[in-house]
């Protein structure tokens, strides 16, 4: 069975905070794909990053970084300097034949 | 590249009435179409798999003559909610993938948010 949690339901950061979305998944199959993806109030879903099972390096981009530890099956978001313009749900997914999401963290930055 | 449309974006009609959305592949040809279901402050939900000329595989407790899905061609689904009630006032949404494997993207539409009055 594969599964995606997302433990912090809600998050309210002050604006040029740091925060970190966690990410903890089970799956049985050793080839497979993270995924994170925003969803703003406007409803769509805007991609942010894949990443395969056995590509365990961390990732930057911009104020964005992911770490992937396939020890404690976790990939995990962090945000640096938030800004308001990043509240949003997010959203980690795995990926086999389908794709299965977590519930989402609702990130609110405050100005 | 890569772009889901999807349509329409919001459906507002009196309980008892079909809706038909359609999700298109723009720029690539999608052989598989994912159709997903969101409740307000919840995840997606996946509802079914289609593929391009064969029936769609339907998640566990999703009504299959409830939730008619086509795939007719390689860069259009359709989901028609038949007879739809309030209770399936929701906000729909789907992918498609462009080639075989998991390991390939879903590319997203922008939803399409019903309400059954």
């Amino acid at each position: 069975a594969q599964k995606v949690t997302q433990a912090q339901t809600e998050i309210s950061v002050v604006e040029k905070e740091d925060v970190t979305l966690d990410c903890v998944y089970e799956t049985r199959d050793t080839t497979y794909y993270l995924f994170w993806y925003k969803q703003p109030p406007s409803g769509e879903l805007v991609f942010l990053i894949r990443r395969n099972s056995f590509d365990e390096q961390n990732e930057i981009s911009g104020r964005y970084s992911w770490n992937f530890q396939k020890s404690t099956s976790s990939f995990n978001f962090t945000i640096t300097a938030s800004q308001v313009v990043d509240s949003a749900v997010y959203f980690c997914a795995l990926s086999f034949n389908d794709m299965r999401f977590g519930a989402g963290t609702r990130l609110t930055v405050k100005p | 590249g890569a772009v889901v449309s999807q349509h329409p974006s919001r459906v507002i009609c009196k309980s008892g009435t079909s809706v038909k959305i359609e999700c298109r592949s723009l720029d690539f040809q999608a052989t598989t179409m994912f159709w997903y279901r969101q409740f307000p402050k919840k995840s997606l939900m996946l509802m079914a798999t289609s593929n391009e000329g064969s029936k769609a595989t339907y998640e566990q407790g999703v009504e299959k003559d409830k939730f008619l899905i086509n795939h007719a061609s390689l860069t259009l689904s359709t989901l028609t909610v038949t007879s739809a009630h309030p209770e399936d006032s929701s906000f729909y949404i789907c992918s498609a993938r462009d080639l075989e494997g998991f390991d390939q993207p879903q590319h997203f539409g922008d939803g399409t948010r019903l309400s059954i009055l």
